[in-house]
């Protein structure tokens, strides 16, 4: 059964036009991450949420926002989109058991959005 | 700022043979190292992970080394197999409400047949 779960699989949307991109999950984890990936890159983290606190990457463009309105769904949004947003967008959740904070335990991905820019 | 390096690049190994990728992080507060496999077109997936408080780990075919002292830690793939192909990140993160995950550039493994 799929965990994490990204709608949608590919997006094509026109430079400047708003696009909404959606995650939810069925592991009741309590961070939710938002990573961009470009060709034979690393994924970059963007912003994530642990419980309702939102947090910025230092970097993230203000271009990028990101809504959790619960535990399960987390959505991204791009207010204006540039020909070098274009890129895989991957949602990922994982679980701070240990209270030790985030990225400190295995982060589950989602299928991931492929987003094209025209 | 914080950083990790990943060696090398690219690897190419004749099937059944070990490989090994190595990274260096900066941070010496890191205390977690996660080892994601990203086959093309798929998600990354964690393979195996190790905290500081251990040295190494493995799961069957996989094992993960960690040198607090130098600051790197390593990948290692006994009798590798063609579905080992992939792109291999390492990362490193610390215990901290404000923590953060830095990437590896990633190598790119082709098993030979």
């Amino acid at each position: 059964d799929a965990m994490v779960i990204q709608n949608p699989r590919y997006q094509v949307t026109q430079f400047g036009k708003p696009v909404t991109l959606s995650c939810s999950q069925t592991l009741n984890h309590n961070v939710m991450y938002w990573y961009q990936q470009k060709s034979s890159q690393a994924p970059k983290l963007l912003f994530h949420y642990y419980d309702k606190d939102f947090n910025n990457e230092a970097d993230t463009p203000d271009n990028f926002q990101s809504r959790r309105p619960n535990t399960s769904f987390c959505f991204l949004d791009i207010r204006s989109p540039g020909l070098g947003d274009a890129a895989m967008y991957l949602c990922a959740t994982s679980r701070d058991r240990a209270n030790r904070g985030p990225h400190t335990d295995t982060q589950y991905f989602g299928p991931g959005t492929r987003l094209t820019v025209l | 700022g914080e950083n990790v390096e990943q060696h090398p690049s690219t690897l190419s190994v004749q099937e059944g043979d070990s490989a090994v990728i190595k990274c260096t992080y900066s941070d010496s507060a890191s205390n977690y190292f996660p080892w994601y496999k990203q086959e093309l077109g798929k998600r990354p997936q964690l393979i195996i992970d190790i905290r500081s408080n251990v040295g190494e780990k493995k799961d069957q075919r996989i094992a993960v080394t960690l040198n607090k002292t130098a600051k790197h830690f390593s990948l290692h793939i006994t009798e590798t197999q063609p579905e080992d192909s992939a792109v291999y990140f390492c990362a490193a993160s610390r215990y901290s409400s404000a923590s953060k995950i830095i990437f590896g550039s990633g190598t790119r493994l082709s098993i030979r047949p």
